[in-house]
């Protein structure tokens, strides 16, 4: 089986630096992803990590490390628009089975 | 292009109906999903397929059947409601050659 443990609630100040940690469990890993959902929205896709080490995507970067098992999510300068519930996810044997965290719902703050 | 289109957007059933969720893309796509999201639980995986003609059960299948008679559709069909299939559906697709999942607008679901 698959399990992923993230925090449930993360508050931060607009303007600054906020890390969502996500350690998962699986069977064979083929990678870590992440969605953004705001309240009443579907899940949209952030990024992939199959490798170890960073990947940018402007304010947003996703680091994975396969040796400790665990990823985070990394948002810069923080707006307002942000706040959001943010999931990571593993696929599953042939990568077609996605597996989630029961998510991470940040609030940014003024 | 319109991307995940899924019908309707809210249905309340009563127990022991049964229902269609329809889910539509027009991407191409091989593999396609259905999610339920309940409040503090994720989203859980209820029946997948790899392409036209192949499925299979996710973590919560029963009580759910689904079928892929083409590439663009993939309907849920819930058999005889029960309150405990209250939730929200999203129906999901992405390519071969992206990991990147697009999700439908969803559908909300109450069954009283």
């Amino acid at each position: 089986g698959q399990s992923l443990e993230q925090p449930s609630e993360v508050t931060a100040v607009e303007g600054a630096i906020v890390q969502i940690n996500c350690t998962y469990q699986t069977s064979g890993f083929y990678g870590l992803s992440w969605y953004q959902q705001h309240d009443g929205g579907a899940p949209t896709f952030l990024s992939y990590n199959a490798l170890d080490g960073l990947e940018e995507t402007g304010r947003f970067s996703s680091f994975l490390s396969r040796s400790d098992s665990y990823g985070y999510l990394l948002l810069q300068e923080l707006q307002m628009k942000d706040s959001a519930s943010y999931f990571c996810a593993v696929p599953g044997a042939g990568s077609y089975q996605l597996t989630f965290g029961k998510g991470t719902k940040l609030s940014v703050i003024p | 292009n319109a991307g995940v289109t899924q019908t309707p957007k809210f249905q309340v059933l009563k127990t022991g109906q049964s229902m269609t969720l329809q889910c539509a893309q027009d991407m191409n796509h091989e593999y396609m999903s259905w999610y339920r999201q309940d409040p503090g639980m994720g989203l859980r995986l209820i029946h997948y397929s790899v392409g036209a003609g192949i499925t299979d059960q996710g973590e919560v299948p029963n009580g759910y059947n689904v079928s892929r008679s083409t590439t663009e559709d993939f309907p849920l069909r819930l058999l005889s409601a029960a309150p405990s299939q209250t939730s929200v559906y999203f129906c999901a697709s992405r390519s071969d050659t992206n990991y990147g999942y697009t999700f439908g607008s969803g559908t909300r679901l109450t069954v009283v």
